[in-house]
């Protein structure tokens, strides 16, 4: 199906593991985010990437490691999942030049660590 | 750095107006959106003002920029229980990142 999807949707690890959140779009956008979402918070910028091979930092980035070898991929790895690191993680990609600049969201991935 | 900010609850009774407000600090910004949260989903763009307007209507909803104070609101006509959701407030950032606020939970009660 068309559109940006996330898995997995829930996920539950320990404190120390490494742990991989997988982002694929099919609509061949140019940039790709992720953001957590806390409560109190809001959505907060961890990485985006504006094309294949290229990332950069957000707001909240430590704790975090990205790739983007192919355009429609955008993996998140925790390396060592900590408990502040428990959230909502939403994957969102958009394309350049576009009219509004909108971003396009998955259904978000609910992470616990104990 | 930029910051985008916004009260956290709101509660209204069925078929009143809601408005939510919001502030930000970036005076550079193209683009202001809303977009709404559902329960258990992602983000979707409700609506959006392009930064030399004062003013967007688009059915039930009504956008108002106040560019001078930094102050955009949003204001719902006539709210149903399905309007029920988490509404943020978002700014551009540059390279089409946005900056969101904390998210205005709008509740509906009959």
């Amino acid at each position: 199906d068309a559109g940006i999807t996330q898995s997995p949707r829930y996920k539950i690890t320990e404190t120390g593991r490494q742990v991989t959140l997988m982002c694929h779009q099919t609509w061949s956008h140019s940039y790709m985010f992720w953001y957590r979402q806390d409560l109190g918070h809001g959505l907060r910028l961890i990485y985006y990437s504006a094309a294949a091979d290229i990332t950069d930092k957000g707001e909240v980035p430590d704790g975090y490691v990205v790739s983007r070898s192919k355009t429609e991929n955008f993996p998140l790895t925790l390396e060592s999942a900590t408990r502040s690191q428990t959230s909502v993680y939403f994957c969102a990609s958009s394309e350049p030049g576009a009219n509004t600049g909108e971003l396009f969201f998955g259904e978000g991935s609910r992470l616990t660590v104990l | 750095g930029e910051d985008v900010e916004q009260s956290l609850f709101l509660s209204v009774r069925e078929g009143d107006s809601s408005v939510i407000n919001c502030t930000y600090t970036d005076s550079s910004s193209t683009y202001l959106y809303w977009y709404k949260q559902e329960p258990g989903a992602g983000l979707q763009l409700l609506t959006y003002i392009f930064s030399n307007m004062d003013m967007k209507q688009d059915q039930r909803l009504t956008v108002l920029l106040n560019k001078k104070d930094k102050h955009l609101s949003l204001r719902i006509a006539d709210t149903q229980t399905g309007d029920s959701a988490i509404y943020f407030c978002a700014d551009s950032g540059g390279y089409n990142k946005l900056i969101f606020g904390a998210g205005t939970r709008l509740a509906v009660h009959p």
